[in-house]
């Protein structure tokens, strides 16, 4: 597609309930981020993929977040028994380079806001 | 450890008058560094990056920010608003990491523009 695709835009779930959000990244790009971005805050990095390869978790705030890219495109976040706490905007960011170096730039999604109650 | 640290949380100008947002780095480093806008309910956008080439970087809608390496300072600015710049805006360093860059965000600065 022409742009990062997220969904769902919107999520409210209730304390403890399991959510998948969805990243449709743009075709061909490598690289996938994933963001966390609560209220009033800049984005944290949560995990990083080159294809299907999840290269780095090291930002995943507990062992409820997990994430997968299983066939080097489309991406999913999955958090389970939500706390309050999880309440963020999701970002997803991918870009055509893998390198360092490389001069390729990001394209972000719009975010899914998650609200648990 | 490389981080960033936006001066300002709320800056508000007229429009037609400048805008400068602030932003200070930490890198151990030669860092590259980025400004970033997000609009409501829309995506983060880049308005320029700066990789080491020259220090006077230029981008989109007019904007334009300075590297700085003895004041670690990374400014943006722009030299007249419009009312269509009210957004936030995030700088932003990236941190090499096992091959590819991680960026690291300052807490934004939201930027409100007065008729």
């Amino acid at each position: 597609g022409a742009g990062v695709s997220q969904s769902p835009r919107y999520k409210v779930a209730k304390r403890g309930q399991d959510v998948a959000l969805r990243c449709d990244p743009i075709s061909g790009h490598v690289s996938l981020f994933w963001y966390q971005q609560a209220l009033g805050q800049g984005p944290e990095f949560l995990t990083y993929f080159q294809n299907e390869a999840q290269l780095d978790k090291s930002g995943l705030p507990s062992d409820r977040f997990f994430a997968e890219r299983p066939e080097g495109s489309v991406s999913t976040l999955k958090i389970q028994r939500t706390q309050q706490e999880d309440s963020a905007v999701y970002l997803c960011a991918s870009s055509r380079g893998q390198g360092a170096y490389s001069d390729y730039g990001y394209t972000f999604g719009s975010g899914t806001r998650l609200t648990v109650v | 450890a490389q981080s960033v640290t936006q001066l300002d949380s709320h800056v508000s100008v007229s429009e037609g008058t400048p805008v400068l947002l602030r932003c200070n780095y930490s890198s151990s480093y030669s860092p590259s560094l980025f400004w970033y806008v997000q609009h409501p309910n829309k995506g983060l956008q880049l308005l320029l990056k700066y990789t080491s080439a020259a220090t006077l970087v230029k981008g989109i809608n007019g904007f334009e920010a300075e590297f700085k390496k003895s004041e670690t300072s990374f400014h943006l600015t722009k030299p007249s608003a419009h009312m269509s710049d009210a957004a936030e805006y995030f700088c932003v360093v990236t941190r090499v990491r096992g091959g590819y860059n991680k960026l690291i965000f300052g807490a934004g600065t939201r930027l409100a523009v007065h008729p």
